[in-house]
Order: structure tokens, then C-alpha cells, then sequence
């Protein structure tokens, strides 16, 4: 299996101010992914982060506002950019290390005043 | 568009009494369907990989079972330890881009009382 970290845990940021959050993996992946889960929600993808390519968003999310970085094929980071309080989520790092496995990071908490 | 609902939305149950979680799903192609247990404040832990119809797949006090149309989680004889969210999300036969994206149910509630 594959150990993820993040930094941070959680955090409160104030509106109109940005949060970058850091994925760290035990292990050389190709892919990794960036999830959002809203309050009460289930997981929903924001992007793919290949290792020496642009991320690849899903509908409804663009880059200005998560930008992505994936400088080598350990780490990689999210940045949510320009933060309104509808930006409260928990937002997870996945990697799929295997054909047959994806795992999941422990998620960073944000709450935005 | 892929689509995955889970049901019942909330579940508990007293220890010892055996139960299924549904999840239903569309997908143009399936790749995989995968189950996760979510505890409070923590991110999902995987559980299984299911690929095609009959397939089944056992943990401790959980089996997964997998049809054209839906899946099934068995959870035998529960524990209150076994209390959490249970997601299930699919992956396509897509390739390019789309390629390792999960697309989630809302997710199980279940809670297992002493």
C-alpha cells in the first residue's frame, strides 16, 4: 500500500486569501488525484496531476482558482485560490499505485470566515 | 455521466445483526468498483476492487459482491468498531484523461450499537 500525507491537517483562512495544501507519498506514482468533500458530501474529483504534465480539471473546476503543481512523482500540491466560505471542504490527495487500488490521503480541513 | 447511489442512506444496527449496503451504478464501461470505509475526520480506507458481474471479495466481517447493476456490501455478525461511512465509486473503461477517476456515491452511515 501507499502512505500519504498532507500538510496541513486543517486551517481557518479568512476570504480572499489563498491556502496551499501538500501531498507527500511514500512512493514513485504516476497519477495522482485531488478529491473535494463538501459537508455532508461525498468525494468529488477536482483534478489529475501526471508528473510532467498540466493537470487535467474536471467540470465545474478550472485552474485559476485550484491551482495544481506536480514537480516530481512524490509530491505534489493544491492551491485554493481567491477563498470564499463555499471553499469549506475537506480536500483529499489520491494515488493509484496499482491497477487495482486507490488510496487516499488523510485530508486537509479548511473552514473559510 | 457516470452515476453511483448508495442506499439506505443511514443504517444501525445492534452488534451481532447481519446486514447489506446497496450502491447502484450506471457506467458506459465498468473498469472497477471499489468500496471504502470513511471514520470521522479521516480519508477513506480502501477496502475492495470489484471488476465484473459475480465476482465477490471477503474482509474479516465484510464481503462484496458485484452485479451488472449494482453492488452489495455483506456485513456479518457487525461490531460497534465497524461504525462508519461506507462509499462505493466506480471507475470507468475510459482511457486517456479520464483514466483512475472515481466517481463516488453519497455514502452509508452505519452505526452498530453494543
Amino acid at each position: 500500500s501507499a502512505v500519504i500525507s498532507q500538510k496541513p491537517s486543517r486551517d481557518i483562512c479568512q476570504r480572499g486569501t489563498s491556502l496551499t495544501i501538500q501531498c507527500q507519498v511514500d512512493s514513485q506514482v504516476t497519477m495522482m488525484f485531488w478529491y473535494r468533500q463538501q459537508p455532508g458530501q461525498s468525494l468529488t474529483l477536482i483534478a489529475t496531476a501526471n508528473q510532467g504534465s498540466e493537470a487535467t480539471y474536471e467540470s465545474g473546476f478550472v485552474i485559476d482558482k485550484f491551482p495544481i503543481s506536480r514537480p516530481n512523482l512524490t509530491f505534489s500540491t493544491l492551491t485554493v485560490s481567491n477563498m470564499s466560505p463555499e471553499d469549506s471542504s475537506i480536500y483529499l490527495c489520491s494515488v493509484h499505485p496499482l491497477v487495482d487500488t486507490q488510496y487516499f490521503g488523510p485530508g486537509t480541513r479548511l473552514t473559510v470566515l | 455521466e457516470d452515476q453511483v447511489t448508495q442506499s439506505p442512506e443511514a443504517l444501525r444496527l445492534q452488534e451481532g445483526e447481519s446486514s447489506s449496503l446497496n450502491c447502484s451504478y450506471t457506467v458506459s464501461g465498468l473498469r472497477g468498483l471499489f468500496w471504502y470505509r470513511q471514520d470521522p475526520g479521516k480519508g477513506p480506507e480502501f477496502l475492495f476492487t470489484l471488476y465484473s458481474a459475480g465476482e465477490e471479495k471477503e474482509k474479516e466481517r465484510l464481503k462484496a459482491t458485484l452485479t451488472k447493476k449494482e453492488s452489495f456490501l455483506h456485513i456479518t455478525a457487525p461490531k460497534p468498531e465497524d461504525s462508519a461511512t461506507y462509499l462505493c465509486a466506480v471507475q470507468a473503461n475510459a482511457g486517456g484523461t479520464s483514466y483512475g477517476k472515481l466517481t463516488f456515491g453519497q455514502g452509508t452511515i452505519l452505526t452498530v450499537h453494543p
